[in-house]
């Protein structure tokens, strides 16, 4: 079935530092992509969305790009801060009309000064 | 903006009680969810429901109920609560028709099943 595979364990890294978490996934057809956040104590917000191949998702500083060929969307940023420190959940739309959502597992990531 | 407002942010409850998650959307949105989630596990659909009085299980249905009686108000029902349970549970909503949009998720109950 249509899933979503986000690379094993937290992130920890500096101020500044370039951040990149990787999500791939399998899906029939053409899914659309989601990267969510979760801030400490917080529900999930959309961060960024792409919704067909080589689109780019972008917001707050962060973008990933839909790529078809490596079945990958993944999470990029330049130079993160502490307040991005927070849970990312990489996921895709595996049912037309009623918008399921199919997620990874989430990274924790750990931004420090 | 969107807003999905669950009603309890943090329960205890005793094995075997019934336990009711309310949840209310302020958009119109036909599509509601219930998810949960857990370290390790991510989030993983427990029910859905795409209109009033309808609901479909999702991935993990068992020990769940749901009741959908009004468009914006979808329920979340735990018959006989057991230590397995304890979780975080996320209540989201969407429009209905197609990929593309965006769903709204609410801040999450943390409950707890001693």
């Amino acid at each position: 079935g249509d899933s979503v595979t986000q690379m094993e364990g937290p992130v920890t890294l500096s101020e500044e530092a370039f951040l990149t978490i990787n999500c791939t996934y399998t899906a029939t057809g053409y899914p659309s992509l989601f990267w969510y956040v979760q801030y400490p104590g917080e529900g999930l917000q959309l961060l960024l969305k792409a919704t067909k191949a080589d689109d780019k998702g972008s917001n707050k500083g962060f973008e990933a790009t839909y790529r078809k060929e490596t079945t990958s969307f993944h999470l990029e940023k330049g130079s993160v801060q502490v307040s991005d420190s927070a849970v990312y959940f990489c996921a895709l739309s595996t049912d037309y009309g009623n918008n399921r959502l199919a997620f990874g597992k989430g990274n924790q990531v750990v931004v420090i000064p | 903006d969107v807003k999905v407002t669950q009603s309890s942010r943090y329960l205890v409850k005793r094995t075997g009680e019934k336990v009711f998650l309310e949840c209310v959307q302020d958009m119109d949105h036909e599509n509601m969810f219930w998810y949960r989630q857990d370290p390790g596990l991510g989030l993983r659909l427990i029910y859905f429901s795409y209109d009033v009085k309808m609901k479909e299980k999702g991935d993990i249905p068992e020990g769940y109920s749901v009741s959908r009686e009004k468009k914006e108000r979808f329920s979340l029902i735990l018959e006989s609560a057991s230590t397995n349970q304890t979780s975080m549970y996320l209540c989201a909503s969407t429009p209905a028709g197609g990929l593309r949009n965006t769903i709204y998720f609410g801040e999450g109950s943390w409950l707890t099943v001693v």
